[in-house]
């Protein structure tokens, strides 16, 4: 258990809905990631937030935000779904957000789009 | 931009002898940090091995040793003694070098099996 949970574990869901992908970070990290794992594109990151801002930003689609609250849990939204969203999504901790910090992954949101 | 890529799609190994995954990058920077991730069925990622490109020793953690080559952006990973515990798809990763900023860049995976 890596101390980073992921709710829900399971999304199914039909084209065009919205969803919203929930991570709560180890105790005492400041730095969230987020990135997605489709069978098409390997592990891509998407966007990383640091004490609530913005610190990176990788290849996110403008459907996708996500924003990370003053409790410093995240949340990722993605709208306008289509088929190809369908991909399992991680979110890492760090305590700090440089590269030198052990990311944590948490288990995952498996998302399925019909 | 930088890449990494892993060109064994799938590798297999005897239980107790010693596999090499390979992996390869691209990058202009001169300092950065790679990574090798282990996924097992359980889709857990977990941290293997780290290794920092200003250190020429090569790092090592228990049964799990890397070889890094920087001149040839080459940074491959030996297991010894495999175990079945070992099975998963194990993931090469690379990470600039200081900043705030700490996304990973993943190569595509290698899928091990180990044979009992």
């Amino acid at each position: 258990d890596s101390g980073v949970t992921q709710t829900p574990k399971h999304l199914i869901t039909a084209t065009g809905q919205r969803v919203t992908l929930r991570c709560s970070p180890r105790s005492g990290d400041l730095s969230v990631y987020w990135y997605q794992q489709s069978l098409d594109q390997g592990l891509q990151f998407l966007i990383q937030y640091y004490n609530g801002e913005e610190r990176a930003k990788g290849n996110i689609l403008e459907r996708f935000s996500a924003q990370q609250f003053p409790d410093l849990h995240s949340e990722l939204n993605l709208s306008s779904l289509e088929l190809g969203d369908s991909a399992l999504y991680f979110c890492a901790s760090s305590d700090r957000g440089g590269p030198y910090n052990e990311q944590f992954f948490g288990p995952g949101t498996r998302l399925t789009v019909l | 931009a930088q890449t990494v890529t892993q060109s064994q799609p799938e590798m297999s190994v005897q239980e107790a002898e010693t596999v090499t995954l390979s992996c390869t990058y691209d990058t202009s920077e001169s300092d950065y940090y790679l990574f090798w991730y282990k996924q097992p069925p359980s889709r857990q990622m977990i941290l293997v091995i780290r290794q920092e490109a200003y250190k020429q020793q090569n790092a090592t953690e228990n049964r799990f040793s890397v070889n890094f080559q920087k001149a040839a952006k080459s940074f491959s990973l030996k297991i010894s003694d495999s175990q079945l515990g070992d099975a998963a798809m194990y993931f090469c990763a690379y990470s600039r070098y200081g900043g705030s900023q700490g996304n990973l860049i993943f190569g595509k995976g290698t899928k091990l099996s180990v044979k009992p």
